[in-house]
């Protein structure tokens, strides 16, 4: 079992919808969690971090953590062409932030 | 520009060659990572270098890969003797320190070995 799962999609969706986006973990010494986004040949960038669970809301995206199911998710409201990328979930190896295991990653698209 | 640069952005190698990659991290970075995307796959950590420390080299796979950081900026990822199974994007990153900073992804070096 990989530490951290996530279904690869791809995920299609109408301009508007809401998205859902998970990933689950196997550790349960896991405490930091991040979403990273990645445009198609570009390099990953930080959307959102957690540290705790319970929901942290920036603009139209919600990450979400479920410590007890140990299920993390990614919520982006009034989807967007421009959200059309790859979605990563990432956590730090324990016992230090240096080092990230990602998930494999889900590819959303967003349709006009 | 400010970011991570890498290059080259895209090599073709014939199998058995040796090949290597450049990293020039953001001015001021003291942290330096690779990591390794396969078709399909997520990021897998390779190496990360932080200041005058010795590397923590516990994700190369394999003692044909190896990587090196001269003057605390620019580092150099080398794979020996590539295979096939070597072909994937390799990224690198930096950040302002160690734990708990903001890591910045370069667009990555497309190796294909043929």
């Amino acid at each position: 079992q990989k530490e951290v799962e996530q279904d690869p999609g791809p995920l299609s969706v109408p301009e508007g919808a809401i998205v859902s986006l998970n990933c689950t973990y196997s550790n349960s010494a896991f405490q930091y969690f991040m979403w990273y986004r990645q445009y198609s040949r570009k390099g990953p960038e930080l959307l959102m971090y957690t540290y705790s669970s319970g929901n942290k809301e920036d603009g139209r995206f919600t990450a979400q953590v479920d410590k007890s199911s140990k299920y993390i998710s990614l919520f982006i409201r009034d989807s967007q062409p421009s959200d059309s990328a790859t979605y990563l979930c990432a956590t730090p190896f324990s016992g230090g932030y240096n080092k990230l295991i990602f998930g494999a990653g889900t590819r959303l698209a967003v349709h006009p | 520009g400010a970011g991570v640069s890498q290059s080259p952005s895209n090599k073709v190698t014939e199998k058995g060659k040796d090949v290597e990659l450049r990293c020039d991290p953001i001015s001021g970075h003291t942290a330096l990572y690779w990591y390794r995307q396969s078709l399909g796959q997520g990021l897998e950590f390779l190496i990360y270098f932080q200041g005058n420390s010795a590397p923590d080299k516990s994700g190369l796979p394999s003692d044909r890969f190896s990587a090196e950081r001269t003057g605390g900026s620019v580092s150099t990822l080398t794979i020996q003797r590539t295979q096939q199974e070597d072909s994937a994007v390799y990224l690198c990153a930096s950040s302002l320190g160690g734990n708990g900073n903001t890591i910045y992804f370069g667009e990555g070096s497309w190796l294909t070995v043929v």
